[in-house]
């Protein structure tokens, strides 16, 4: 089967970096995405690595290490509209494209 | 262009009945895929369509189902509703080739059962 671990709940203030991390457990691996979801909104996609290394998109940056079964997302400059669950995911190819979850992490930015 | 869309927004059914959701997903995209998202845990992935064929089926009961239809747009039944099926179904649409498989996501439907 598959599983994702990472961590319930994290805490930041504005202007700091988080680092939010995520561990996996798969039958084959073909990359892993992070996904942001605002409290009733849908997700949304914010990163994908396939390969080993650290993909930087504007303040979010994600990394991958496919040795270690682990990869992180990395917030900087935390401003209050990043509060919201992060979730990593990667896709199980035995079910077409679907994408398998982690619980989640809330992210709580305070000024 | 606009993006995956879904109805109904909200919806309230009792224990044994039955409901249908829709989505509609972004022009171009072939692929639906639907999940089930329970408050406080990830979208659980429930069903997969491409052109219309189901390629793949997440660990739920036969009482959901679903189909695609011509124009990929896509509809999700539950029959016999229990109180565990109160959740957040999203839909998301994509377009499987792409390299980073991302997956757009529509707002939902919050369905309650009572």
């Amino acid at each position: 089967g598959q599983s994702l671990e990472q961590p319930s709940e994290v805490t930041a203030v504005e202007g700091a970096i988080v680092q939010i991390n995520c561990t996996y457990q798969t039958s084959g691996f073909y990359g892993l995405s992070w996904y942001q979801q605002h409290d009733g909104g849908a997700p949304t996609f914010l990163s994908y690595n396939a390969l080993d290394g650290l993909e930087e998109t504007g303040r979010f940056s994600s990394f991958l290490s496919r040795s270690d079964s682990y990869g992180y997302l990395l917030l900087q400059e935390l401003q209050m509209k990043d509060s919201a669950s992060y979730f990593c995911a990667v896709p199980d190819y035995q079910a077409g494209t679907a994408l398998i979850f982690g619980k989640g992490t809330t992210l709580s930015v305070s000024s | 262009d606009a993006g995956v869309t879904q109805s109904p927004t909200h919806l309230i059914k009792t224990r044994g009945q039955h409901v249908t959701l829709r989505c509609s997903p972004i022009s171009g995209h072939k692929s639906v895929s639907w999940y089930q998202q329970v408050l406080g845990q990830g979208p659980q992935f429930i069903f997969q369509y491409y052109e219309k064929e189901e390629r793949g089926r997440g660990n739920f009961p036969d009482r959901f189902s679903a189909r695609q239809f011509p124009n990929y747009s896509s509809e999700l039944n539950v029959n016999a509703l229990l109180l565990g099926d109160s959740a957040l179904y999203l839909c998301a649409s994509s377009t499987i080739k792409g390299g980073n498989n991302e997956q757009f996501f529509g707002p939902g439907t919050r369905l309650t059962v009572l």
